[in-house]
């Protein structure tokens, strides 16, 4: 089957440090991977996507990079910064186009 | 703004009544997505339209349906409502039907009482 595990949170950081959500997926096939973002009181947002092997999305200071080998897309930023506070989301779509998000988690940055 | 317009914002209903959500896609997305998000249960995807057709489905129960019109809204059904039902709802909408980049909307906030 498909599904997403992502760290549970909530995760607690102080300014400027260095930030990594795991993520690991199972698919059939060859999905596409996402992270998406959502701050309170909003819808998700798109934060970066891969769509192959060893491709590398990156967005204000994001990146995860699409592990085939280790079915991974951990999330990393080098320095969080206190607007960066919100729920973040990974996410696959499989090639029968049905989505499949984790469970999020729960970014704090403190000043 | 993601283009995606969600009405109501706020639903709030009792137990065993009907309500009707409605999704607004961006201007040129043929795809509407239907998506519950819920304390216990995470973000679930419930179910995906494509120019007028249904066209996957996830976990969508029995008692709830949806469709999209001609003019490529959509609307969420939710019948016989329960508490469990209380949640986020979401639409997303794509341009096309494969592996296309979602973009959500704020949401419509459903209360059972």
């Amino acid at each position: 089957g498909n599904s997403v595990t992502q760290m549970e949170g909530p995760v607690t950081l102080s300014e400027e440090a260095f930030l990594t959500i795991n993520c690991t997926y199972t698919a059939t096939g060859y999905p596409s991977l996402f992270w998406y973002v959502q701050y309170p009181g909003e819808g998700l947002q798109l934060l970066l996507k891969a769509t192959k092997a060893d491709d590398k999305g990156s967005n204000k200071g994001f990146e995860a990079t699409y592990r085939k080998e280790t079915t991974s897309f951990h999330l990393e930023k080098g320095s969080v910064q206190v607007s960066d506070s919100a729920v973040y989301f990974c996410a696959l779509i499989n090639t029968g186009n049905q989505f499949y998000f984790g469970t999020g988690t729960s970014l704090t940055v403190i000043p | 703004d993601s283009g995606v317009t969600q009405t109501p914002k706020h639903l709030i209903t009792a137990t065993g009544q009907r309500v009707t959500l409605r999704c607004s896609p961006r201007s040129g997305d043929l795809s509407v997505y239907w998506y519950q998000q819920s304390l216990d249960q995470g973000l679930q995807f419930l179910i995906q339209y494509y120019n007028g057709e249904e066209r996957a489905k996830g976990n969508i129960l029995e008692r709830f349906s949806a469709q999209q019109f001609p003019d490529l809204h959509s609307e969420l059904n939710l019948s016989s409502l329960e508490l469990g039902d209380s949640a986020l709802y979401f639409c997303a909408s794509s341009v096309g039907l494969v592996k296309n980049i979602q973009y959500f909307g704020a949401g419509t906030r459903l209360s059972v009482l």
